[in-house]
Order: C-alpha cells, then structure tokens, then sequence
C-alpha cells in the first residue's frame, strides 16, 4: 500500500458528460501529480500541484482541469468526455515540489471508461 | 524535449535466466533516472534511481547505472524469477532548477517469466 488513495477505482459514463476523480496524498506529501495512462499514449504527465499551488503543467486537455485543496487532496475534473478519454488516470505524491530527489508514490488509479 | 525510450515488449524469459531491457533518454542539462514497476491490477513502484552520471542504482537485485556518454540506463538482474513478471517503466524527471518534479515515462516493457 503506497498510502496514496484514488476513489473511484472504476467509472463508466457517456460522452459529454463530466466526472470528478479524486486523490489523497500520502500523510505529510505536500506535491500531487496527475497522469493519464492509454494504450496509445503510455503514460503521460498531466499536472503537478504543490501545497496548495500548480506547479507544472503537462499534455492537459483544456476539457481537463485540476485542484488541490487546503487539507492537499486533489481532484481533477474532466468535462465534455470524449470516447478517447478513456483511460486509467494516476494520481502520485511526493514530500517535496521535485521528484529529483524525493519518491513520487502512485495510487492503485482510476479506469474510466466513456461509452 | 526531454524524452525516454526503452525496449519495446514483451520480454518472455525462463526463470533464473538474465534480464537486460534497454533505456536511452534524450534531456537537457542533469536529469534524474527512475525505473518503476507495475504489478497487474496496481500502481506504479520506485524499483531504484539515479540521480547524477555513474550512480548505481540498485533494489530486489535489480540494477542501473547512470551513463552519461550514452544517454542510457539499462535495467538488468542477473537471475529473474516468475514473481518479476510486470511491466517496467524507465522515467526522467528533468533538472529545471528543482522547481518541477513531474516524470517522463517510456512506453513500459512488459516482462512475462515462465517457470
């Protein structure tokens, strides 16, 4: 168990809807990453907060947005879902705003799936 | 930009057989080396890391050494097991003055170990 928690583990909904995934962090992690991990793709960045702040900015779709809240859980929001969407989605932490050198810890994911 | 290539898959040895799966990245300045590992059904675990030219990283009797000259760091174990079976994930996390921690995968390599 990395101690990062993702809920839900699993999401089916239809295109153009919009779903929220959300994330703990690990006790005492201040960073948050999102990845998005396709087929196609493999395992892409999407963005980073840190403390409360965005950090960095990956290949994140306009339609996709993210938060971090005061108690430093995080969610990402993906509206006007589109069948390429479809995808498993991590969430990591780590202590420290790099990865250099500190651990990222990833949760187990979420798969949605847009039918 | 910064990116990570690795062997492509899958790789299916017999048990107690060498393992070697080939990464190169192309970065600029002194990034940090990761290989991470991705059991079935979970997320994804630091394996080891390399955080400057000739570092070793080591963990499970997995190894890596960070070559500069190559741009390369290899995974290799000198004896798998069926336990090994995953997918591997070489990563960067590119060196902009410690203000980014986000990860740069390559596409995984799938590793099957028969009894």
């Amino acid at each position: 168990d990395s101690g990062v928690t993702q809920t839900p583990k699993h999401l089916i909904t239809a295109t153009g809807q919009r779903v929220t995934l959300r994330c703990s962090p690990r006790s005492g992690d201040l960073s948050v990453y999102w990845y998005q991990q396709s087929l196609d793709q493999g395992l892409q960045f999407l963005i980073q907060y840190y403390n409360g702040e965005e950090r960095a900015k990956g290949n994140i779709l306009e339609r996709f947005s993210a938060q971090q809240f005061p108690d430093l859980h995080s969610e990402l929001n993906l509206s006007s879902l589109e069948l390429g969407d479809s995808a498993l989605y991590f969430c990591a932490s780590s202590v420290r705003g790099t990865a250099t050198n500190t651990e990222a810890f990833f949760g187990q994911g979420t798969r949605l799936t847009v039918v | 930009g910064d990116s990570v290539t690795q062997m492509e898959g899958p790789v299916t040895l017999s048990e107690e057989a060498f393992l070697t799966i080939n990464c190169t990245y192309t970065a600029t300045g002194y990034p940090s080396l990761f290989w991470y590992v991705q059991y079935p059904g979970e997320g994804l675990q630091l394996l080891l890391k390399a955080t400057k030219a000739d570092d070793k990283g080591s963990n499970k009797g997995f190894e890596a050494t960070y070559r500069k000259e190559t741009t390369s760091f290899h995974l290799e174990k000198g004896s798998v097991q069926v336990s090994d079976s995953a997918v591997y994930f070489c990563a960067l996390s590119p060196n902009y003055g410690g203000s980014q921690g986000n990860l740069i995968f390559g596409k995984g390599t799938k590793l099957s170990v028969k009894p």
